[in-house]
């Protein structure tokens, strides 16, 4: 069991590039998570989807996209990117019934936007 | 919205002694979850206790434990005997027991244990 995966580690990208960050679950959690997480700050929550095909905005969606076409992957995409995108970016998964589930976390993407 | 506070940016204790960390928050539900994490500079986001707010009892995990005041919207979080291997960024977090269980967190606070 490799619980969340995401890939990559470390990325360093220019102002205007794009790109994808992966992520992967491997417990057949129904619910996915997007948190970034500032220097000296908490995780903020971006996206989240509850299921295959069904995606919601969190706190702070504006310059991200998400998509789930499968239970196990939930990629979030990052276009155009600004400097104020530099952060550490965590997937994490939960199971959906009802009462106390705990939240898995992935070992989080450090990007920086030069 | 919900939000959580964690007021103490930084806090520092000896190593065997007793520290405890505070967190507010603000909600209009009566039934939600409540947790700290912990974050050692490998990043990892570790669970290191969870309270239901329906539960009058204070959670214990060994070493740590929590003082819940849902009146008073107050969630600390206890560490006894001190360990090196404590030191990190501490978080607080709110969930409701309704929804998509998303979390809200405190901006943390930096734990440091000296020898």
């Amino acid at each position: 069991n490799a619980g969340v995966t995401q890939t990559p580690k470390f990325r360093i990208l220019k102002i205007g590039q794009s790109m994808t960050l992966q992520c992967t679950q491997d417990m057949n959690h129904n619910y996915m998570y997007w948190y970034r997480q500032d220097p000296g700050m908490g995780l903020k929550l971006i996206y989240y989807s509850v299921g295959a095909g069904i995606t919601d905005k969190g706190e702070v969606p504006n310059g991200y996209n998400v998509s789930r076409s499968t239970t196990e992957d939930f990629p979030l995409r990052l276009e155009l990117a600004a400097p104020s995108q530099t952060s550490v970016y965590f997937c994490a998964s939960s199971y959906s019934v009802r009462g106390y589930n705990e939240q898995f976390f992935g070992p989080g993407t450090r990007l920086t936007v030069l | 919205a919900q939000t959580v506070t964690q007021s103490q940016p930084e806090m520092s204790v000896q190593e065997a002694e007793t520290v405890t960390l505070s967190c507010t928050y603000d909600t209009s539900e009566s039934d939600y979850y409540l947790f700290w994490y912990k974050q050692p500079p490998s990043r990892q986001m570790i669970l290191v206790i969870r309270q239901e707010a329906y539960k009058q009892q204070n959670a214990t995990e060994n070493r740590f434990s929590v003082n819940f005041q849902k009146a008073a919207k107050s969630f600390s979080l206890k560490i006894s005997d001190s360990q090196l291997g404590d030191a990190a960024m501490y978080f607080c977090a709110y969930r409701s027991a309704r929804g998509a269980q998303k979390l809200v967190f405190g901006q943390g606070t930096r734990l440091t244990i000296n020898p």
